[in-house]
Parts: C-alpha cells; sequence; structure tokens
C-alpha cells in the first residue's frame, strides 16, 4: 500500500520567514495530494490540495509543488505569521480499490514566533 | 451550512468498557469516513462508507471495531471491548463524491484508563 514520509517533525521559524515540509510517497499510482492544517483542539483543516497533473498550485501565501518523477511534494508557506503555527499533514491518494482512501504523512509542528 | 460534527468531543472509560462515538456528516455528502490518531503519530484510515455501504474496511484494527451508516446519514463507530492500545483521537470526514475534497469534524478525544 501507499506509504508517506513528511519532514520535519518539527520546523521553528521567526515571524516573516518562510517554511516548507516535504513529503515522499511510495505509490506511483497516487493522483491527488492535500495539505491539512490541524489547530489545537479540531479538527484537520483542508488549506491547498493538487492533483497529479499539476506541477505547482499557489493561494496567497501557500503554494504545494509536486514532483512526480521523483514522488515527492512540498508545502511552501511564505512570510509565516504566529496565526500559521499548528501541525500540518501531508497526505495521498490512490485510486483503485481504496480510491477514497488518503494515506498521511506523520505531522510537522510548525511554531512560528512573534 | 454545518461541518461535520462529532460527538461526544471527549470520552474517557475503562479497559474493558463499551464507547459509541457518533459522526453527523455534511448534509448531502454520500461519503464519510473514519479516521485516528493515536499517541501523535500519523492519522490512520479506518473504513470508508458511500451512503450506507461499506466501501473499503481495510484499516479497521480487529472485530472489537464495529462501524455502521443505517440510512445513509449519521455514522456510529463502537468500540467494544476497549482496549488501553484504543485510546486516541477518531476523526469522521465526509465528501460529496470520493474523489472529492475531505472535509474533517474536530474528533473525539478517546482515552481507555
Amino acid at each position: 500500500g501507499e506509504n508517506v514520509e513528511q519532514h520535519p517533525s518539527t520546523l521553528s521559524v521567526q515571524e516573516g520567514d518562510s517554511a516548507v515540509i516535504k513529503c515522499t510517497y511510495s505509490d506511483s499510482a497516487s493522483n491527488y495530494f492535500p495539505w491539512y492544517k490541524q489547530e489545537l483542539g479540531k479538527g484537520p483543516q483542508l488549506i491547498i490540495d493538487i492533483r497529479s497533473n499539476v506541477g505547482e498550485k499557489k493561494d496567497q501565501r501557500i503554494a504545494v509543488t509536486l514532483n512526480k518523477t521523483a514522488k515527492h511534494f512540498s508545502l511552501h508557506i511564505t512570510e509565516t505569521q504566529p496565526e500559521d503555527s499548528a501541525v500540518y499533514f501531508c497526505a495521498a491518494r490512490t485510486g483503485g480499490t481504496s480510491y477514497g482512501k488518503l494515506t498521511f504523512g506523520q505531522g510537522t509542528i510548525l511554531t512560528v514566533h512573534p | 451550512e454545518a461541518g461535520v460534527t462529532q460527538f461526544p468531543s471527549h470520552s474517557v472509560i475503562e479497559k474493558g468498557q463499551t464507547v459509541t462515538l457518533r459522526c453527523d456528516p455534511i448534509s448531502g455528502h454520500d461519503n464519510l469516513y473514519w479516521y485516528r490518531r493515536v499517541m501523535g503519530k500519523e492519522i490512520k484510515f479506518l473504513l470508508h462508507f458511500v451512503k450506507e455501504s461499506k466501501q473499503d474496511e481495510s484499516g479497521m484494527p480487529n472485530n472489537r471495531f464495529l462501524a455502521e451508516r443505517t440510512g445513509g446519514t449519521y455514522s456510529t463507530l463502537k468500540v467494544q471491548p476497549a482496549e488501553l492500545e484504543d485510546s486516541g483521537v477518531y476523526f469522521c470526514a465526509s465528501s460529496l463524491g470520493p474523489h472529492e475534497k475531505l472535509f474533517f469534524g474536530s474528533g473525539t478525544q478517546l482515552s481507555v484508563l
């Protein structure tokens, strides 16, 4: 089955700096890659996603890049703010009989210092 | 529009007891999923309903876990009897279609003592 590795496990930056979180996946059939942000006491919230036919997607300060050949994708947050502090999860979805299933990375605790 | 609702938000039970978690998906979402995060590890898939049918239950850990979705609306996840290793946060998610975005609830924090 699919396996997703996420790095780093913790990331500490100063407000205004950029933050990058990287994920690799194992199943070349995976075709959908969402990123979720989880704040304390809340459930994961979808912040951006990308499909396998696209190499990059941007939404204001957040961008995701996908390299299908290398089987890795990354989340880029620019001009970080203290409210960006949260746990971030990457995930991958493969078709086939488990077409609805997301496989998640281990999560990255991002701390943005004022 | 209401999001995915889970109840209870927290549950503390003793080993051997039974607990039932409930999830109300976003109205109109035929696809409902259960996930679990244990001990700060990754969020792991448990199962996927399409309406009232189990599409994929490959992530269910063992037969102590029973999920139902009668009528294709809300879903329950029962753990009977609960073991210490069942502690964690149980998330429910729903989507309009199987290839659409998943929206998660706030989760149920289950503590088995």
